[in-house]
């Protein structure tokens, strides 16, 4: 089961920041937390991942709070491209990385 | 770097025939492939984990008989559904996991395969 939960839906401005929460409350030590994205009829696209620390790549950016509980993920810029549902995963690499797809966040940029 | 690709990317079958999908890591090699079912408008549902060489672990409630999985080397999987049927019909997805990626082991997936069963 997924041990992750996110809001169903978010809209945001084109050009604007693009802030998707996740709950992870009962992530163990050592779970990493994933985000993918995934445009309809397609799969699913790797954006990020971290452990503690905040992470940055050229798609995004992640904050995790210091207790891990929760996550940020955050588009700089969103454009009508960044329309997709997004996927927070939490999982363990040492215990089979299995990943539990939550319902995920239908992103919608608007125009 | 990190492509994933699958073949057929749809299918067409009628019921009581067999139909096999291809997973394929093109650039890398993939110690462990992960495949997945995804209904409409429903998230992705992991149905089984593949290694190389190994028998495959199937999630609870999937039918091993029914959906045979070979891992044969480091960069293909493939998925047999046996003797399909309408409720089969599905977008199944692949994922590859990179061989000795270390600490975060990033899974990339495939563009997905539609089967319809008639």
């Amino acid at each position: 089961d997924a041990k992750t939960t996110q809001p169903t839906s978010m809209d945001c401005a084109e050009g604007r920041a693009a802030n998707l929460p996740c709950n992870h409350s009962t992530i163990s030590g050592n779970e990493y937390v994933y985000w993918y994205r995934q445009i309809h009829s397609q799969g699913p696209q790797y954006i990020i991942h971290g452990l503690k620390n905040n992470e940055t790549n050229e798609m995004a950016s992640l904050i995790i709070t210091e207790d891990r509980k929760s996550s940020t993920l955050i588009l700089p810029h969103a454009t009508l491209r960044d329309t997709a549902v997004y996927y927070c995963i939490v999982s363990a690499p040492n215990t089979g990385n299995q990943f539990y797809f939550g319902t995920g966040t239908s992103l919608t940029v608007i125009p | 770097g990190a492509v994933v690709s699958q073949h057929p990317s749809w299918v067409i079958c009628k019921s009581g025939t067999s139909v096999k999908i291809e997973c394929r890591s093109l650039d890398f090699q993939a110690t462990t492939m992960f495949w997945y079912r995804q209904f409409p408008k429903q998230s992705l549902m992991l149905m089984a984990t593949s290694n190389e060489g190994s028998k495959a672990t199937y999630e609870q409630g999937v039918e091993k008989d029914k959906f045979l999985i070979n891992h044969a080397s480091l960069t293909l999987s493939t998925l047999t559904v046996t003797s399909a049927h309408p409720e089969d019909s599905s977008f199944y997805i692949c994922s590859a996991e990179p061989r000795g990626a270390g600490g975060s082991d990033t899974q990339y997936f495939g563009p997905g395969t539609r089967l319809t069963v008639l």
